[in-house]
């Protein structure tokens, strides 16, 4: 089944400092498209970062970037100087099913930032 | 701000009404997209509709129903309410249709909050 599994339910960081949100999925596909998400407490739903499966190069947007793995099926975030405005629910979520056009998402990670 | 609009934010009804929620896509985009945030369920697929047509059907039960019109807009009809209903409603647009990835980057709305009391 194609399924995108988040097993963070929580993680907290010190502002400043880098944490990691781990995202693992399961396809058959290999060509797809893998996203994260952020929804603060407003709850919008913030494109983070995306990356395209047959790029060998991670994605980077200023201070995120991801760990992509596909081997592992893994696709991880790093948020690098962490600010109390990235505090927030972040959901990875990826178009992994082929001929569908869903987005299939994980559980969620809620993110503490600690002044 | 995304570009994509929802009305109404907020919507408060009782078991058994009709609720219509509304959606305008960004400007360009073609496909909408309709989801559903539960606390229990996160955040699951409904339906998918490109430049008027129904694309694509995720888990959405017969008592809901979506169209696009002409002018791209989506709405999303809810009836015989149940308190089960009650969940966060996001509508997001994509350029394409699905197929070329490469334009089916989905951009959400801020979502309508729907409590079933």
């Amino acid at each position: 089944a194609q399924t995108v599994t988040q097993s963070q339910p929580e993680m907290s960081v010190q502002e400043a400092e880098t944490v990691t949100l781990s995202c693992t999925y399961d396809t058959s596909e290999s060509d797809y498209y893998l996203f994260w998400y952020k929804q603060p407490p407003s709850r919008q739903m913030i494109l983070v970062i995306r990356q395209e499966a047959y790029k060998q190069q991670n994605a980077t947007e200023n201070r995120f970037s991801v760990n992509f793995q596909k081997a592992a099926k893994s696709f991880s975030l790093k948020i690098s100087d962490s600010q109390l405005g990235d505090a927030a629910m972040y959901f990875c979520a990826g178009d992994i099913i082929q001929g569908a056009q869903k987005l299939v998402f994980g559980q969620g990670t809620r993110l503490t930032i600690n002044p | 701000d995304s570009g994509v609009t929802q009305t109404p934010k907020h919507l408060i009804t009782a078991t058994g009404q009709r609720v219509t929620l509304r959606c305008s896509p960004r400007s360009g985009d073609l496909s909408v997209y309709w989801y559903q945030q539960s606390l229990d369920q996160g955040l699951q697929f409904l339906i998918q509709y490109y430049n008027g047509e129904e694309r694509a059907k995720g888990n959405i039960l017969e008592r809901f129903s979506a169209q696009q019109f002409p002018d791209l807009h989506s709405e999303l009809n809810l009836s015989s309410l149940e308190l089960g209903d009650s969940a966060l409603y996001f509508c997001a647009s994509s350029v394409g249709m699905g197929g070329d990835r490469a334009t089916d980057t989905q951009y959400f709305g801020p979502g309508t909050r729907l409590t079933v009391l």
